[in-house]
């Protein structure tokens, strides 16, 4: 149980387009999920945390009109990376907290790269 | 506000070997503790968590305490496998709506 799965798994774009990253709990209701972004042999970094039916709470240095946020069902929070850049390529990972809960279970990532 | 150190890596063992990663916190209130790991590729997976003083968390033969005496949470296992080749990251929640904090991640490489 508890599984958490994130769409696509890789991704490859051209400068200036916009990408939407999908987070689904497969087997259970969310009613907040969380972006995370990992640089290389970093540890992860907290960008946002996505509440179902509201807006998005991003962490101080994120633009939130650079990466949108939506929430719109107990099991579907998406992250757009708008009008992308080089620097945005990066490891993009979501998690999910079963409603009740305090754990959070971790999609298994996706790796953004911009040319 | 909270924080979480962990023993920097990389940490290389022999196979059976044991396995020792340090991890101290610092927080307000009584935070959940929960060490994830992250296989190469791939997003992080629960590896197991304690919710209260004394509790031992335990899973794949690793056992981590919850120690609020000393502010710690180590984790161990007895005889290590390759296959436990990975980054462990210690972390915690605290009460504003389930945020992790986690610590750098410690990275280990077994060897047969």
């Amino acid at each position: 149980g508890a599984v958490v799965s994130q769409h696509p798994s890789r991704v490859i774009c051209k400068s200036g387009t916009s990408v939407k990253i999908e987070c689904r709990s497969l087997d259970f209701q969310a009613t907040t999920m969380f972006w995370y972004r990992q640089f290389p042999k970093k540890s992860l970094m907290l960008m946002a945390t996505s509440n179902e039916g509201s807006k998005a709470t991003y962490e101080q240095g994120v633009e939130k009109d650079k990466f949108l946020i939506n929430h719109a069902s107990l099991t579907l929070s998406t992250l757009t990376v708008t009008s992308a850049h080089p620097e945005d390529s990066s490891f993009y990972i979501c998690s999910a907290v079963p409603s009740g809960t305090d754990t959070q279970y971790f999609g298994p990532g996706t790796r953004l790269t911009v040319l | 506000g909270n924080s979480v150190t962990q023993m920097e890596g990389p940490v290389t063992l022999s196979e059976e070997a044991f396995l020792t990663i340090n991890c101290t916190y610092t927080a307000t209130g009584y935070p959940s503790l929960f060490w994830y790991v992250q296989y190469p590729g791939e997003g992080l997976q629960l590896l197991l968590k304690a919710t209260k003083a004394d509790d031992k968390g335990s899973n794949k033969g690793f056992e981590a305490t919850y120690r609020k005496e000393t502010t710690s949470f180590h984790l161990e296992k007895g005889s290590v496998q390759v296959s436990d080749s990975a980054v462990y990251f210690c972390a915690l929640s605290g009460a504003a709506g389930n945020k992790l904090t986690f610590g750098g991640g410690t990275r280990v490489l077994v060897k047969p």
